[in-house]
Formats: structure tokens, sequence, C-alpha cells
């Protein structure tokens, strides 16, 4: 069963428009999310996360949207840029497991089209 | 910054092998996560230990143990290499509040 469900494999999106990738968790349990960028080769390494007690994170050109009833999540990226171009990956977890477990999405690939 | 490193970018062993990938941390994390990477499939977590000595199963432990003897270092071992075990293999560390952070990973190929 899959808990964090990444629905799209792939996303283009023109330079300087917005990117949005989604995710949606089943699992109700979740109450801290992260956003995770892979290139190719490299390990992914950490981006964004947001606590289930807020509905907005923004870090510069990056802002991720929590909405708790419908169990979404969204990455915005805005204006996007060709070195945006990599697999996000959307994770989840809860307070409750202690050691930090980590549950991933299958990831969206992201192509920015200069 | 955290560095995580794994022993070996590129690996090629042979079916039935014991196959030892290697992981480093320098952080003094208390967890850390092997994950494997396929297409598809994004990551599964196959084993994490909390503290020395200790581990837990992940989602896909079956074909697979760990050895933490040391805080700092984590193994996957692979008792006896098949071919579906050919795969992209991550290592993380992290601490309870702070997000994990991954190695570079190592592409193992099993022939």
């Amino acid at each position: 069963d899959q808990q964090v469900k990444q629905n799209s494999p792939s996303l283009s999106v023109q330079e300087g428009r917005i990117s949005i990738l989604n995710c949606d968790y089943t699992n109700s349990m979740f109450d801290y999310f992260l956003w995770y960028k892979k290139y190719p080769a490299e390990g992914p390494t950490f981006l964004i996360s947001i606590s289930s007690i807020k509905d907005k994170n923004e870090d510069g050109r990056f802002t991720v949207f929590l909405n708790k009833s419908a169990k979404h999540l969204s990455l915005h990226i805005v204006p996007s840029q060709p070195g945006d171009s990599a697999v996000y990956f959307c994770a989840a977890t809860y307070s409750g497991a202690g050691s930090y477990q980590l549950t991933f999405g299958k990831g969206t690939k992201l192509s920015v089209i200069p | 910054d955290v560095k995580v490193t794994q022993s070996s970018r590129y690996l090629v062993k042979r079916t039935g092998e014991k196959v030892f990938l290697e992981c480093v941390q320098d952080m003094d994390h208390e967890n850390m996560f092997w994950y494997r990477q396929d297409p598809g499939l994004g990551l599964r977590l196959i084993y994490f230990s909390y503290d020395v000595k200790m581990k837990e199963k992940g989602d896909i432990p079956e074909g697979y143990s760990v050895s933490r003897e040391k805080k700092e270092r984590f193994s996957l071992i692979l008792e006896s290499a098949s071919t579906n075990q050919t795969s992209m293999y991550l290592c993380a560390s992290g601490q309870l509040t702070q997000p994990q952070h991954f190695g570079d990973g190592t592409r193992l190929s099993i022939l």
C-alpha cells in the first residue's frame, strides 16, 4: 500500500514560469513532510519541509503548501530555472516514529526548458 | 556540512557472492538508513539503525542484513547476491528532528 503518492512521473515547465509538484498521502498519522531534490548520480538533497501545524512554508523560490484535510501537499518553484531540472521526492514521517523513519513517494522528474 | 560517504560509487559482483556496502557519517548522528532506488519505485527503506548494535527492518529487508558496530559506520550486507538486487543503494544519516542527509549512492550491478 503506497502511503505517499506522486502521481505525475514527469513535468515540463518553461524557464521563468511556475513549477508545481504534487504529493498525496494516506496515513493520517503523518505530521512532518519533506521535499528532496535528486540529480543523476548524486544522493538526494533536502530542499524544504513543513510541519502539520503549518499550512505554508517558504524558502526563497521554493514554497510548500499543506492541505491536511485533503492529505495533499505541493511544492511551488517560482521562477523555475534550468538548474531546477531534477527528480523531486516527497517524503513523510510522524513524530511517533522515534527514529525519524521517512516514507518516500516515487518521485517526479522536473524538466525546465530554457 | 554533514558528510555521508559511501565506499564505492560503482560495484560489479557475481550472483551468489557476499557483498558489503559501507557507509560513514561524520556528524555523530544517531540514526542511519539504507535505501535502494529503482526506476518508477522511488526510494525504499531496507534497514535502519537508531543506535550502535541496534537495527530495524524497513520495507524490503529480504536478502539483506546490516551491521552497526560503531556510531559513524553502517554496513549493508547482501548475503548471497542475486540479479534482482541490481540497484542504486543510498545511505543516509540523521538526528531526530533534522532531515536525513544522503550519500552519493553506490550503483551495484549483479551479473
